[in-house]
């Protein structure tokens, strides 16, 4: 197991148009988290997941986006009708039982223009 | 007030000084990450430590869990340890992550 996948690394997409990114965390982690960065300011939480199990999300994260883990591995974010703002990395994070072994993602650059 | 506090904000330094990167929480926590993060780059974990001291390299990491302070430290710095470090709160609660603000440190040759 090589760690926290995320892909794309980089995402270029024109105003209004759906995207979605994929965070395949490591296999025995029960935990998977999504954070986003805006440039010059720190991770912001934006979900998490406990196995299949959608437990918390933030209120930064407005009726647009969605993210599902279907069957407590991979998961997938899908912002739809992006606007500018929405341009920021992307982080995912995954984790044994709360603390164990917390591991970041590379990170989707998402780019609206 | 912030839930976890950095200073400072920025930090510039000659090649070979001793850093400290100090970190003050007010939540519970189940643990306390440090990170790393180049310019454009990924974040790195550096420590996750919940008591005591931690030590990998050039870099040590401590926490006071009575006084809600940690402290992340570089011996013999060096222009390639130039980045953010950030302080991170696990909570004790959900396992959330609250993020300090960053201390951008720069290191001159």
């Amino acid at each position: 197991d090589t760690g926290v996948s995320q892909d794309p690394r980089h995402k270029i997409t024109k105003r209004g148009q759906n995207v979605t990114f994929r965070c395949d965390p490591i296999s025995e982690h029960n935990r998977l988290y999504w954070y986003r960065q805006t440039l010059g300011q720190g991770p912001e939480f934006l979900t998490y997941f406990q196995n299949e199990a959608q437990l918390e999300k933030s209120r930064l994260l407005s009726d647009r986006f969605s993210a599902e883990r279907p069957k407590g591995s991979f998961s997938t974010l899908e912002i739809q009708r992006t606007e500018q703002g929405d341009s920021a990395m992307y982080l995912c994070a995954s984790s044994l039982w709360g603390a164990d072994g917390y591991t970041f993602g590379s990170g989707t650059r998402l780019t609206v223009v | 007030k912030n839930e976890v506090e950095q200073s400072p904000q920025n930090l510039t330094a000659q090649e070979g000084e001793f850093i400290t990167i100090n970190c003050s929480y007010s939540v519970g926590i189940s643990a306390l990450h440090w990170l790393q993060q180049h310019p454009g780059g990924g974040i790195v974990s550096l420590f996750m430590l919940s008591s005591g001291k931690k030590k990998h390299g050039r870099l040590i990491a401590t926490i006071n869990i009575q006084e809600k302070h940690s402290s992340l430290h570089i011996t013999a710095s060096h222009p390639r340890d130039s980045a953010v470090y950030i302080c991170a709160a696990l909570l004790d609660s959900n396992y959330q992550l609250i993020w300090g603000a960053g201390t951008k440190l720069i290191i001159k040759p």
